[in-house]
């Protein structure tokens, strides 16, 4: 079955630092690949999406690549800001019609001015 | 920009009762879904609805589980009769056709006494 396995947290930074959270898959046929963000005591927002290998999904800063020789599709930011301070999920959506979600286990980011 | 609403927020009951939680997806959307995040754990997919049916659902989506759309814009969730281990948050979450991006509510945290 599909499985996400995803960087363990927390991860702690300083502002301006830079920012990798490792996530790999494992999936039949050709998933697409998603990072979900989760502020506190929100739910769960899109941040970006790739659909296809080498495809490069960005949003607000952040970006990952879809890499299918490494299952992998890490997620990527220069330069963090307080405000990035949230819960990043790492998520896949199967390639049968329904396309539900699988997701990895979360990653708490915490930002320090 | 449209959203998909939840209600109630928080719903506390009692083992053994039945609970219904409510979701109102985007409208033009024409897949719905069912996600649980049980407290510290990963988000885990439930159930998916298709064209009045459903389209596909996990193994925690037992005979206690049932979902419905009652009418043009509802979409519930049905746990016949609760467990402690219920507790959770349940997220609605609902995709156009024939995107990928599934839109999340807010959620709903049950908390079975």
């Amino acid at each position: 079955g599909n499985s996400v396995t995803q960087m363990e947290g927390p991860v702690t930074l300083s502002e301006e630092a830079f920012l990798t959270i490792n996530c790999t898959y494992t999936a039949t046929g050709y998933p697409s690949l998603f990072w979900y963000v989760q502020y506190p005591g929100e739910g769960l927002q899109l941040l970006l999406k790739a659909t296809k290998a080498d495809d490069k999904g960005s949003n607000k800063g952040f970006e990952a690549t879809y890499r299918k020789e490494t299952t992998s599709f890490h997620l990527e930011k220069g330069s963090v800001q307080v405000s990035d301070s949230a819960v990043y999920f790492c998520a896949l959506a199967s390639s049968g019609s329904a396309r539900q979600l699988t997701f990895g286990s979360g990653t708490q980011l915490t930002v320090l001015p | 920009e449209p959203e998909v609403t939840q209600t109630p927020s928080h719903q506390v009951t009692q083992m053994g009762q039945e609970v219904i939680l409510r979701c109102v997806p985007i409208s033009n959307h024409l897949y719905f879904y069912w996600y649980r995040q049980i407290l510290g754990q990963k988000v885990e997919f439930l159930v998916s609805f298709y064209n009045n049916e459903i389209s596909e659902k996990s193994e925690i989506f037992d005979d206690q589980f049932s979902v419905e759309r009652p009418d043009g814009s509802n979409f519930t969730l049905k746990i016949r009769s609760t467990k402690l281990e219920d507790s959770a948050m349940y997220f609605c979450a609902s995709r156009a056709m024939p995107s990928y991006e599934q839109y999340f509510g807010p959620g709903t945290r049950l908390t079975v006494t």
